[in-house]
């Protein structure tokens, strides 16, 4: 079965800093991978996604990720954050399309101004 | 485009009281529906899922029951609401690939 582990319950930064959240995932086989933000009283957004090929993908609001198969990672970064990035971010695995998605327990990111 | 409401926006409910909370997806026919219940600040536990009409697979039941009665909505529901219902409720659909798009989120308080 799939896991995720998000190792850093809440992360603070201060504004124009560089973030990396991190996320490891327990999957035997190839996974899909995914970041989503929560904002206060909101839904999930996805902020990116890998399925394959470049091992470093892109999101929005200029995140990034990169998956390190061989550490079974999948970190979180941007290179200069902005108070608005104050949010709760979850890491999440899955084997495939018809595959259940298991996220991590969430990572409250504090953006200090 | 694809939109997921979710109704009510929040309530706030007695103990011991009926709950139906609901969820439409516009847009897209035959979604993968799903149901999660978040407690305060915390994880994301996935309740229910539903790939067709009229069929529903519990996950993790916490007193609660799913419903599908069209393609389009899905219901979660209790005939008695206990105080470990409080929480922010949401229903996410899923398309033909992996990810999955959140709705807006109801917010229950159980008093």
């Amino acid at each position: 079965a799939q896991s995720v582990t998000q190792p850093d319950a809440r992360v603070t930064v201060s504004e124009g800093a560089s973030l990396q959240l991190r996320c490891k995932y327990s999957y035997s086989g190839t996974p899909y991978l995914f970041w989503y933000v929560q904002y206060p009283r909101q839904g999930l957004q996805l902020l990116l996604k890998y399925y394959s090929g470049d091992p470093v993908v892109q999101g929005v609001n200029g995140f990034e990720a990169e998956f390190i198969k061989s550490n079974s990672s999948f970190h979180l970064r941007k290179a200069s954050v902005h108070w608005s990035d104050s949010a709760v971010y979850f890491c999440a695995v899955s084997a495939g399309s018809n595959n259940r998605i298991f996220f991590g327990d969430g990572t409250q990111l504090v953006v200090k101004p | 485009a694809q939109t997921i409401h979710q109704w009510p926006v929040a309530e706030i409910k007695a103990v011991g009281s009926p709950l139906s909370l609901g969820c439409t997806i516009k847009g897209k026919s035959s979604p993968n529906l799903y149901w999660y219940w978040q407690a305060t600040g915390g994880t994301l536990q996935q309740l229910f899922y539903s790939i067709t009409v009229g069929q529903v697979e519990s996950v993790v039941q916490l007193n609660l029951s799913a419903s599908r009665p069209k393609d389009d909505q899905f219901i979660l529901s209790t005939e008695k609401l206990l105080l470990s219902h409080s929480g922010f409720y949401l229903c996410a659909w899923r398309p033909d690939y992996a990810e999955q798009f959140f709705g807006p989120g109801t917010r229950l308080t159980v008093l």
